[in-house]
């Protein structure tokens, strides 16, 4: 058990809606990253947070926002979504230095 | 543009065998080079990790071999195990850690 929780675990729904996917880090991890895996893909970086504020963006999507809260647990919202959207999304945490990030289980998402 | 190109994408191994991963990059201000190990269902976990300033680490069955000039990494597993079948990325980041770049993956089967 890596500490960092991931919820909802599985999610499906219908092109075109919204969700939101929840982590909570790591108890003293400052750093919060998102990560999406497609099948059969590696782990494509979406974004990353410190301690409430944006570090640094990959290629994230417009249609994909993200913030992290006071209480350091962070949301990744993907709205408009599509077929392709489908895939694992993974959160990770990190105090910072140096460096190992410690990966929840994962939200797979399917869209319909 | 893929920041870390990893191969080969699958791997068959004997047990008692050496199973050799390779990665490359481009970035020479990429300074730490961890690789992780994922089972299935679950998140990726750092496995070993090197800075550029040695040419090789080893914890346990697992190396890391580094080429500074050649930009490029390897993971050694000695005497391969059917417990180390998993999926393994290679990734590289720079030192403030904001962004982790990881390879494609390498499915290992090691055979009884």
């Amino acid at each position: 058990d890596s500490g960092v929780t991931q919820t909802p675990k599985h999610l499906i729904t219908a092109t075109g809606q919204r969700v939101t996917l929840r982590c909570s880090p790591r108890s003293g991890d400052l750093s919060v990253y998102w990560y999406q895996q497609s099948l059969d893909q590696g782990l494509q970086f979406l974004i990353h947070y410190y301690n409430g504020e944006e570090r640094a963006k990959g290629n994230i999507l417009e249609r994909f926002s993200a913030q992290q809260f006071p209480d350091l647990h962070s949301e990744l919202n993907l709205s408009s979504l599509e077929l392709g959207d489908s895939a694992l999304y993974f959160c990770a945490s990190s105090v910072g230095v140096p460096g190992e990030l410690f990966f929840g289980e994962g939200s797979r998402l399917t869209v319909l | 543009q893929q920041q870390v190109k990893q191969s080969p994408q699958s791997l068959i191994v004997q047990k008692g065998g050496i199973s050799i991963i390779n990665c490359a990059y481009e970035n020479t201000a990429f300074d730490y080079f961890p690789w992780y190990q994922q089972f299935p269902g679950k998140g990726p976990a750092l496995l070993i990790a090197i800075r550029p300033d040695v040419s090789e680490k080893k914890e346990g069955r697992f190396t890391i071999s580094f080429n500074k000039s050649a930009k490029q990494f390897s993971l050694h597993i000695m005497d391969s195990q059917p417990g180390d079948s998993a999926t393994y990325f290679c990734a590289a980041s720079m030192g403030n850690f904001n962004k982790f770049y990881f390879g494609s993956g390498t499915k290992l089967n090691v055979k009884p």
